[in-house]
């Protein structure tokens, strides 16, 4: 069975500390993996990864994809309170089935 | 543009009635999908169109789900008879292109049902 598997489940951490998510995936015909970040409302689109070791980036976050260990990992540095939010890494797979992870719920502490 | 938008933003309904969500998308987009999330199950995709023809509908619950997309500027997603185990926050998202690898995808407010 196709899975998508976040940790942790939930951080809490001081505004200015740097944090690291972590997905990791099983999956039969991997397409492509994305983060989201999700506050109030909507899931908003951060990043997409289809290469190995490449990292993307988006001023204070970047992701880079690992093919081989089947794990994609979401920095944020220098956190600040609007960084809190839940995010979400799902796996599209080649028959563009998108499988969603349970989400990290972050909470920067001012 | 007003991004994707869905009506009603919130719905209670008794169990056994017929729920009708809808969801217009950015106009441009010609892919359309349907999500379902839930504290205990994520969020879960549903069904997506691509060029308004259903794609993938593994992801519906069961025959009490169904949705359709007359055409590119509208959908719907209907739940008959719903249960209260249908309650969530079910979101519609569009994006440009599906199978081209773009999969930016924009989500609307959501529509949050409860049925009791």
């Amino acid at each position: 069975e196709d899975k998508v598997v976040q940790s942790p489940l939930s951080l809490v951490v001081h505004e200015g500390d740097t944090v690291t998510l972590n997905c990791s995936y099983e999956v039969t015909n991997f397409r492509s993996l994305l983060w989201y970040k999700q506050e109030k409302k909507a899931p908003t689109f951060l990043f997409m990864l289809t290469s190995s070791g490449i990292e993307k980036k988006s001023g204070r976050l970047s992701s880079i994809l690992d093919k081989k260990e089947l794990f994609s990992i979401l920095n944020i540095t220098a956190t600040q309170t609007g960084d809190s939010a839940v995010y979400l890494c799902a796996v599209v797979l080649g028959d563009d089935k998108i499988i969603f992870g349970k989400g990290t719920r972050l909470h920067i502490l001012p | 543009d007003a991004g994707v938008i869905q009506s009603p933003r919130h719905e209670v309904t008794e169990m056994g009635q017929e729920v009708t969500l809808r969801c217009k998308p950015i106009s441009g987009h010609n892919s359309l999908f349907w999500y379902r999330q839930t504290m205990m199950r994520g969020l879960e995709l549903l069904i997506y169109f691509n060029n308004n023809v259903p794609i993938d509908d593994s992801g519906m619950p069961e025959d009490r789900f169904s949705a359709k997309m007359p055409n590119a500027s509208f959908s719907t997603l209907k739940i008959q008879p719903s249960e209260p185990r249908d309650s969530a926050v079910y979101f519609c998202a569009s994006s440009l292109e599906v199978g081209a690898g773009l999969y930016e995808q924009y989500f609307g407010p959501g529509t949050r049902l409860t049925v009791t």
